[in-house]
């Protein structure tokens, strides 16, 4: 059965303290695995995009990364900011799919 | 320009009652979706449709009923309100089957409050 978690459920984290994000999957057939960012009352924003075991991507304080059971979404001397919470989602080959984890929400302090 | 756009943003309503919710998206997909997000924050895909046509029904209660008049429309009609259908509602929608090269855009969430 397809799955997506997330972890932690939660995070808080100093200004400026690095740390990183989980998300494992088990799918059959990945056809892409992605990253929101969800703000309070707002709908999910699109981040990143990875599909191979391998790939990187870079975007301000975030970089996410991905293997073949997980991806990490390392951020690197965040700021208050970055306070969201951060959904990663699979899109699968099976009538086209598209799973959500449950979420991290961070929050960062100054 | 609102790529995603639903409306309303906030619906209170009674139990029992008859409501709609609208999205349209001005992207030029294919691809809509209706996913429920929950008081955990869990999203969940309901119904996903391409071309006009169903793709995606999860296991959603029949008092769900998709309609799309045309591809840049799916509006989510929701008969006999359970206090369990309290949760936002979000529309999303894609170019074609959500891959590397084309991700979903959301709308902002209809939040729905049934008392």
């Amino acid at each position: 059965e397809d799955q997506v978690t997330q972890s932690p459920e939660a995070l808080r984290l100093q200004e400026g303290e690095s740390s990183s994000l989980n998300c494992s999957y088990t799918v059959s057939g990945l056809r892409g695995l992605f990253w929101y960012r969800q703000d309070p009352g707002k709908g999910p924003e699109f981040l990143f995009t990875l599909y191979s075991a391998g790939e990187e991507k870079e975007k301000e304080r975030l970089k996410a990364t991905l293997t073949k059971k997980e991806s990490f979404l390392h951020i690197t001397a965040p700021k208050p900011e970055d306070s969201a919470t951060y959904l990663c989602a699979v899109s699968t080959d099976n009538f086209n799919k598209f799973y959500f984890g449950s979420g991290t929400k961070l929050n960062v302090k100054p | 320009d609102t790529a995603v756009s639903q409306t309303p943003k906030y619906l209170v309503t009674q139990m029992g009652n008859d409501k709609s919710i609208k999205c349209e998206q001005n992207l030029g997909h294919d691809t809509m979706y209706w996913y429920k997000q929950d008081s955990k924050k869990f999203l969940k895909i309901m119904f996903s449709y391409n071309n006009k046509e169903l793709i995606i029904n999860e296991t959603v209660p029949n008092r769900f009923s998709p309609k799309s008049p045309d591809k840049a429309h799916l509006n989510l009609h929701i008969n006999s309100l359970e206090l369990g259908d309290s949760a936002v509602y979000f529309c999303a929608s894609s170019q074609d089957q959500i891959g590397p090269d084309d991700e979903a855009f959301f709308g902002q969430g209809t939040r729905l409050t049934v008392v």
